[in-house]
């Protein structure tokens, strides 16, 4: 299997464009998790899904962020409009059996 | 979920053991011990995880305490390849294997040849 899939693995935007994070999870895992880490805050969990239902989105910042699971191959995390301290790297993982399998993150810079 | 305490930073020469200690004096009975590592700029990586019983893998092992407050992870002969943030983190593991895992600030362990 390939892994979680994470793209694009670098955005560099500008203050108020939207930006759209994409994660393709492993094959038969029924969980999905978006993560968000800085230098400041560490590794923060944002919102995960289970059979592509958002079970916990306590960690979602504020309703600039939205994250949605159509199937169970693909999600999207959008932030509208992004911000400078949106910068960060955002990770995916997935999990079937408890163990979490990360992305290789995105890596966003707003300007 | 229970907290952990982690030292902030560690060394350990090449091919000696490396042991990263983890407290978390608060755990309760059905939660489990997991230990993840984060190399610089990759996602976070699995390493090994118990409950109450010592557990070995390829890549670790690990010794958790009789009154389940504490835990060392043990890397037998650390390489150059095993620096990295090492993450502790005790958690329920409820029916299907998956609630959400919350990272703390871990240890940075860092092999010196």
């Amino acid at each position: 299997d390939a892994g979680v899939i994470q793209s694009p693995r670098h955005e560099v935007t500008e203050m108020g464009q939207e930006v759209t994070l994409r994660c393709k999870p492993i094959s038969g895992h029924d969980y999905l998790f978006w993560y968000r880490q800085t230098m400041m805050r560490g590794l923060e969990l944002l919102i995960y899904f289970n059979n592509n239902v958002p079970i916990d989105d306590s960690g979602m910042p504020e309703d600039r962020f939205s994250a949605k699971m159509p199937n169970a191959s693909f999600s999207t995390l959008k932030i509208q409009p992004s911000e400078p301290r949106d910068s960060a790297v955002y990770f995916c993982a997935s999990s079937r059996y408890g163990e979490l399998f990360f992305g290789e993150g995105s890596r966003l810079t707003v300007l | 979920d229970a907290k952990t305490t982690q030292p902030p930073s560690m060394d350990c020469a090449e091919g000696r053991a490396a042991n990263l200690p983890c407290n978390h004096s608060t755990i309760s009975g059905n939660e489990y011990v997991y230990w993840y590592r984060q190399i610089h700029s990759q996602g976070p990586q699995y390493i090994i995880h118990g409950l109450k019983n010592n557990e070995t893998n390829e890549m670790a092992s690990l010794i958790i305490t009789e009154d389940r407050k504490s835990s060392t992870l043990i890397l037998p002969h650390a390489t150059l390849r095993d620096t990295a943030v090492y993450y502790c983190i005790v958690r329920v593991a409820g029916q299907g294997g998956s609630e959400k895992l919350v990272f703390g600030k871990g240890t940075k362990l860092t092999v010196n040849p």
